[in-house]
Order: C-alpha cells, then sequence, then structure tokens
C-alpha cells in the first residue's frame, strides 16, 4: 500500500531559526511531489513543487528530494510566526492501472514562537 | 482569492436530508477532484474527473453522489447521510497529465445532527 509519512508535530521553533519538516514516501513509481501549507480552518496552499532530485529553492522555502531514499524534505529560513501552519507532504503515484494519484501525509503542524 | 470556489462554506443538515455542494474552477483546468478531511487523518481523495468522466471512485459510499456537467463544475450530492460523515469537503482542480499539482478552494464544513 502506497503511503505518505510525515511526523505530526508539533514542531516548535523559534522566530528567525530554520524550520526543517521531513516526508517519506513507501513506493519507487512517482514522479512528483508538493508541499502545501494549511492555516487552521482553511484549505491547502501549493507552496512547493519538486520532480527531480537535489534541491529547489523558492524566497525563504527549500525542497530536497532524495528518491532513492524515498525521502522529500522542506526547509524554512528565517522563520515566521506567520508560517505556523500544518504542512502537508504529497506525492503523485502511479497505481497498477489508471493515472496519477496524490496521496497526502497527515502533516507536520509547525508553530514559530516570536 | 483562490481560483477554486466552492459553496456553502458550512452546511448543517439531518441524517434525512439531500443536500448538494458545489464546487466551481475559473484555472482553466481540466480535472477535478472531490476530497474529505477528518481530523487527524490525512487528506482522503474520492472522487476524481479528469474531461468531464469519472476516473476514480476510491470505494465511497453511494451515499455521496458526484456530479460533473462540465469542466469547470463539480457537484457533490449528499443524502442519508451518518454522523461520521461530518468533515471538511474540500474540492479541488489540476491540469490533468500526472505531473501536475492541485490547487484546492476552501471547502464546505459540513456538519451532520
Amino acid at each position: 500500500q502506497k503511503e505518505v509519512e510525515q511526523n505530526s508535530g508539533p514542531l516548535s521553533v523559534p522566530e528567525g531559526a530554520i524550520a526543517s519538516l521531513n516526508c517519506t514516501y513507501s513506493d519507487r513509481v512517482s514522479q512528483s511531489f508538493f508541499w502545501y501549507r494549511q492555516y487552521s480552518g482553511k484549505s491547502p496552499e501549493l507552496i512547493m513543487s519538486i520532480y527531480s532530485n537535489g534541491d529547489k529553492e523558492d524566497g525563504r522555502f527549500t525542497a530536497q528530494l532524495n528518491k532513492a531514499s524515498q525521502y522529500v524534505s522542506l526547509l524554512i529560513r528565517d522563520s515566521q510566526p506567520s508560517d505556523s501552519a500544518t504542512y502537508l507532504c504529497a506525492v503523485n503515484f502511479l497505481p497498477g492501472a489508471g493515472s496519477y494519484q496524490l496521496t497526502f501525509g497527515k502533516g507536520t503542524k509547525l508553530s514559530v514562537i516570536p | 482569492e483562490t481560483g477554486v470556489t466552492q459553496t456553502p462554506r458550512h452546511l448543517v443538515m439531518g441524517m434525512t436530508n439531500k443536500k448538494s455542494l458545489k464546487c466551481e474552477q475559473h484555472l482553466g483546468h481540466n480535472a477535478m477532484y472531490w476530497y474529505k478531511q477528518s481530523a487527524k487523518k490525512p487528506l482522503e481523495l474520492m472522487f476524481v474527473y479528469s474531461l468531464e468522466e469519472r476516473v476514480e471512485n476510491n470505494s465511497v459510499p453511494s451515499r455521496f453522489s458526484p456530479e460533473c456537467p462540465n469542466s469547470s463544475h463539480l457537484f457533490l450530492h449528499l443524502h442519508t447521510l451518518q454522523p461520521e460523515d461530518s468533515a471538511l469537503y474540500l474540492c479541488a482542480s489540476s491540469q490533468d497529465g500526472g505531473n501536475q499539482p492541485q490547487h484546492f478552494g476552501d471547502g464546505t464544513r459540513l456538519s451532520i445532527l
């Protein structure tokens, strides 16, 4: 069974620190990986997409992908209180038949302490 | 402001009622999705429509009935729901092709009495 696993947290970091969020997935047949941010009572918002091994940077966010280790991470530099949210890792798996299916982890709750 | 609009934002209904959730996307996408989000559980995919045809139904009970009249609109018809169906129902859209991210609406918070 294909799964996406995340530490549920909460992960607490002081303001200005680097927050590191991790995600592992159980199946190798996958092509695209996403991080979503979800504020309490709101819908998930796409913040990063990554498709190949290595790092991808966008502002204060860096996504890292290692397909051999089935591992994807999100680093948030200079964390701000407004970054406090639940971060969802999502992986597009290719099932045995049919189209790709986006599978979400349970999310990691991040708290940035002023 | 999101390019995916869901109505209503909140819905309270009895177990014998019939109601519908509506989703509209303004992003020019050709695939639409219904998800259920319950407390402490991952997002659960319910239905997938690609080019207005249902391509995925993840063993969802028949009391949930989707409808996709065109690529911009998606409905979820509800009847004789159970208390465990109380959850946040999210609609999403994407450009079909496997690698594309999905964009979510704000969701409908559903409470079953």
